[in-house]
């Protein structure tokens, strides 16, 4: 049982460039939610989604784009890469029952330049 | 809006000691509380939540916390710190529209 699964972990940009991080979960679960990681300011949330092709903005929803097309997959896009989008990103799901907690992948570093 | 906030960006206890980790939440409707533990370079783990019902809540690796309502926190414990305990420590709080938001994080030290 893999949990959630981020691919890459690691990726280096030149600025403009275009990006995908990939979070697959096998938990079934109808939650899912992308943060970034930053020195100081704990996790802030990007994007989240409530199903299969719902998304939401969270607070920090700015330069990013996501999807949901299937239920265990959720893609963050970043058209236009910036030095301040580098961070480390964490995906997460969790059921919709409430009280429940949410499960994390091991996080993508990711560094513009 | 709902919001959490963890009051000390870094807390040092000599072993031993009590852990006292700070959290107040902020929230429009009954909110359920996490508390995450982040060790270096992986990613988050649950160490306990409050759903409902009694709200002194016991966790993994001899942590607690206790809900208090009027006080709007959800504070963490731990009776006597090990070294094993360093790690950033983190408040989540799940309330309405299935957001789940966390504070900024409290970085544990822990020193012989």
């Amino acid at each position: 049982n893999a949990g959630v699964t981020q691919t890459p972990k690691f990726r280096v940009l030149k600025t403009g460039q275009s990006m995908t991080l990939l979070c697959a979960q096998d938990m079934n679960h109808e939650y899912m939610y992308w943060y970034r990681q930053d020195p100081g300011m704990g996790l802030r949330l990007i994007h989240y989604s409530v199903g299969e092709g719902t998304t939401a903005k969270g607070e920090v929803p700015d330069g990013y784009n996501v999807s949901r097309l299937k239920k265990q997959n959720f893609l963050l896009g970043l058209e236009s890469a910036a030095p301040s989008q580098t961070s480390v990103y964490f995906c997460a799901s969790r059921s919709y029952r409430e009280g429940t907690e949410a499960f994390f992948g091991q996080g993508t570093r990711l560094t513009v330049v | 809006a709902q919001s959490v906030t963890q009051l000390g960006s870094h807390v040092s206890v000599s072993e031993g000691a009590l852990v006292l980790l700070r959290c107040n939440y902020s929230s429009s409707v009954p909110p359920y509380l996490f508390w995450y533990v982040q060790y270096p370079n992986q990613g988050l783990q649950l160490l306990l939540k409050y759903t409902t019902g009694a709200t002194l809540v016991k966790g993994i690796n001899g942590f607690e916390a206790e809900f208090k309502k009027s006080e709007t926190s959800f504070h963490l414990t731990k009776p006597s710190a090990h070294m094993s305990d360093a790690a950033e420590y983190f408040c989540a709080s799940a309330g309405g529209y299935n957001k789940l938001i966390f504070g900024a994080g409290t970085r544990l030290a822990v020193h012989p």
